[in-house]
């Protein structure tokens, strides 16, 4: 069973930049079936899409980010990252990484993990 | 850029149906998936494809489809259903999926 799992620092300054792993388990990244996603949402506020990969390294992303971010992947670790640029306390949030495809949406999920942005 | 619109909250009492809509432009070009989330939890996909619910999730939950509307209808809700739900989908282009701003189901 596919399961995700973010990894990352909890901390973040203002103006440094912002770096998530998500390591993919009981499955291969390279699977043809998924792309793979970036989540976040702020304390008290709703879901935002920040984009996905898949694993030939083809990317889209939310076009409200899309200067400050940078998705990668890395078969050989089966895991996949997120990098946020120029990071201020609106990019304070929980950030959850998940499968995503056109048939099933986002169907497999990571727990999430905090990161908050604070000098 | 793209928006998807849900009302903000909804109530229903135990036992009765509710619907929760989700507006937008282009809904009819692209698939809408729903998300169901309890406080301190990830979001679950109840609903995909606009209409199909993946296993494990209870009949209760189904979803709809009309035009630039989708739908998610709760029927016969239960006290553990009070949760945010969110409506996902794309934009005409379809490389940039949103998401809608989350709609409270209260149960009274």
């Amino acid at each position: 069973q596919l399961q995700l799992q973010e990894s990352g620092p909890g901390l973040v300054k203002p103006s440094e930049t912002l770096s998530l792993t998500c390591t993919v388990s009981g499955g291969s990244i390279s699977s043809i079936s998924y792309y793979w996603g970036w989540i976040r949402q702020p304390p008290g506020k709703g879901l935002e899409w920040i984009g996905s990969i898949y694993y030939n390294g083809s990317t889209d992303y939310n076009p409200s980010l899309k200067s400050r971010v940078t998705i990668s992947v890395d078969t050989s670790k089966n895991q996949f990252s997120l990098k946020l640029t120029s990071v201020t306390a609106a990019d304070t949030a929980v950030y959850y990484c998940a499968t995503q495809n056109w048939a099933y949406g986002m169907d497999v999920w990571g727990q999430g993990t905090t990161v908050t942005v604070s000098s | 850029s793209y928006e998807l619109t849900q009302p903000p909250s909804v109530s229903v009492s135990p036992g009765q149906t509710v619907r929760i809509t989700c507006s937008g432009d282009a809904l009819p070009k692209h698939y809408a998936y729903w998300y169901q989330q309890k406080p301190g939890q990830a979001p679950v996909l109840v609903i995909h494809k606009d209409s199909e619910r993946p296993s494990g999730i209870p009949e209760r939950f189904s979803g709809s489809s009309s035009g630039t509307t989708v739908t998610l209808t709760v029927s016969g809700v239960q006290a553990e259903d009070e949760a945010d739900y969110y409506c996902q989908s794309a934009d005409n282009s379809g490389s940039s999926w949103v998401f809608g701003g989350g709609t409270k189901l209260t149960v009274l």
